[in-house]
């Protein structure tokens, strides 16, 4: 069993609208949560982070915790065309290992 | 965020020679960094966890006498990849840890071509 899992997608939204990333892991001691874009040939960049339940936002962005459900989400409110790439899901326990999805493509229409 | 830095960022090797590449963490200590390698359109393989001033934990599969970690300051890791062959083409990207917020940024990444 993979410890995070991500739908490869592709997912695809119209320019404007709320894109919606979900990622969700096994290890219940998994302690922080990240999102990270990559554009294709580059590396990944870190978009937010998360430790506690519930919601934060960050600009156009939202990270959803839920520990009891294992399951964490990415909003992107008012797509843009520039927001198309491959996000990663990561999680950690110790903070010594990360744990990364596959990642789940992300193509915005304009 | 903090910031990372990998060199070089291209390099083109003739098959059977060796590559070294270098990561950075500029602004912060990084006792601990991360060696990946990912494949065209594939995803991110974690290949060696290095730690500063220990040998680096490789993963299973990796070769660790053909990619040589080294870890010897709180800013610098290498990775040398050694007698390479065109199998070894690949994106290298290491990632570097900021204990405390626990936060993990990663380099530009390094393209190497092995002709």
């Amino acid at each position: 069993q993979k410890e995070v899992e991500q739908n490869s997608g592709p997912l695809s939204v119209p320019e404007g609208a709320i894109a919606s990333l979900n990622c969700t892991y096994s290890d219940r001691g998994s302690q922080s949560f990240f999102w990270y874009r990559q554009y294709s040939g580059k590396s990944p960049e870190l978009i937010m982070f998360i430790y506690s339940n519930g919601d934060k936002e960050d600009g156009r962005f939202t990270a959803q915790l839920n520990k009891a459900s294992q399951y964490v989400s990415l909003l992107i409110r008012d797509s843009q065309p520039s927001d198309s790439a491959t996000y990663l899901c990561a999680a950690t326990n110790t903070g010594n290992q990360f744990y990364f999805g596959t990642g789940t493509s992300l193509t915005v229409i304009p | 965020g903090a910031v990372v830095s990998q060199h070089p960022s291209w390099v083109i090797c003739k098959s059977g020679t060796s590559v070294k590449i270098e990561c950075r963490s500029l602004d912060f200590q990084a006792t601990t960094m991360f060696w990946y390698r990912q494949f065209p359109k594939q995803s991110l393989m974690l290949m060696a966890t290095s730690n500063e001033g220990s040998k680096a934990t490789y993963e299973q599969g990796v070769e660790k006498d053909k990619f040589l970690i080294n870890h010897a300051s709180l800013t610098l890791s290498t990775l040398t990849v050694t007698s390479a062959h065109p199998e070894d083409s690949s994106f290298y990207i290491c990632s570097a840890l900021v204990v405390g917020p626990g936060e993990l940024f990663f380099g530009e990444g390094s393209r190497l071509t092995v002709l």
